[in-house]
């Protein structure tokens, strides 16, 4: 089946740490994204890439860092810098500026 | 700076009904607009997307309308059932770039 895969599902961490959270598509999409989202806010731009090898900030960028070396992978590391790390995060998928496809997302906890 | 704004923010019918919710953004020219939908705890699925040529999408139950001079979407879902029940989110791809810019959605119960 075709779509986008994200792991884990639940993650905490510790003050001080890093943590990198998974996402993976097997859609053979260009673009990939990561989103954040907390209660009562809309969903917020954290990176996003359009080919190999080249990623954008987003409007949240500060404390995160990602890579894309492959096509089908787009890992988000959460850097201590993250002051409130706290969330529900979300990857997508997308062909150029078509449909965003989203995976089931990964929610992160500071303990 | 475009804004998107989505009213109700909840909304509770009883099963059925037909219900048509609502999606304004500020700026007219927009790339195109998405719905999505999100059940709680859970990622969001891509509902319709209706490109900024189009003036409406169907699928199924759901019909998503466009009308880019007023900057409204609408959203349609005919005869609703229990399983409707989740939030709904629009967004719109505007500029030149990917952003979307998101609403905060609107929180729907069907009540059987």
């Amino acid at each position: 089946d075709g779509g986008i895969t994200q792991s884990p599902k639940y993650l905490f961490r510790k003050e001080g740490q890093n943590v990198t959270l998974s996402c993976e598509q097997n859609l053979n999409h260009d673009a990939m994204y990561w989103y954040r989202q907390d209660p009562g806010q809309g969903l917020r731009l954290i990176y996003y890439s359009q080919i190999v090898n080249d990623f954008q900030k987003g409007d949240i960028a500060e404390g995160y860092s990602v890579s894309r070396e492959k096509k089908e992978s787009f890992p988000l590391t959460v850097t201590s810098a993250q002051k409130n790390p706290t969330a529900f995060y979300l990857c997508a998928s997308s062909i150029g500026r078509d449909a965003q496809f989203f995976g089931p997302g990964t929610r992160l906890t500071v303990l | 700076k475009q804004e998107v704004t989505q009213i109700p923010a909840a909304l509770s019918v009883p099963e059925g009904e037909n219900l048509v919710l609502n999606c304004s953004f500020t700026d007219s020219a927009i790339y195109n607009l998405q719905w999505f939908r999100q059940d709680p705890g859970k990622g969001l699925t891509s509902l319709l997307l209706i490109q900024s040529s189009q003036r409406e999408q169907t699928s199924g139950r759901l019909n998503a309308s466009l009308d880019k001079s007023s900057g409204r979407s609408t959203l349609y879902i005919a005869a609703s059932q229990p399983g409707d029940s989740a939030t709904y989110l629009c967004a719109v791809n505007a500029g030149n770039n990917r952003k979307l810019i998101w609403g905060l959605g609107t929180s729907l119960a069907v009540n059987p």
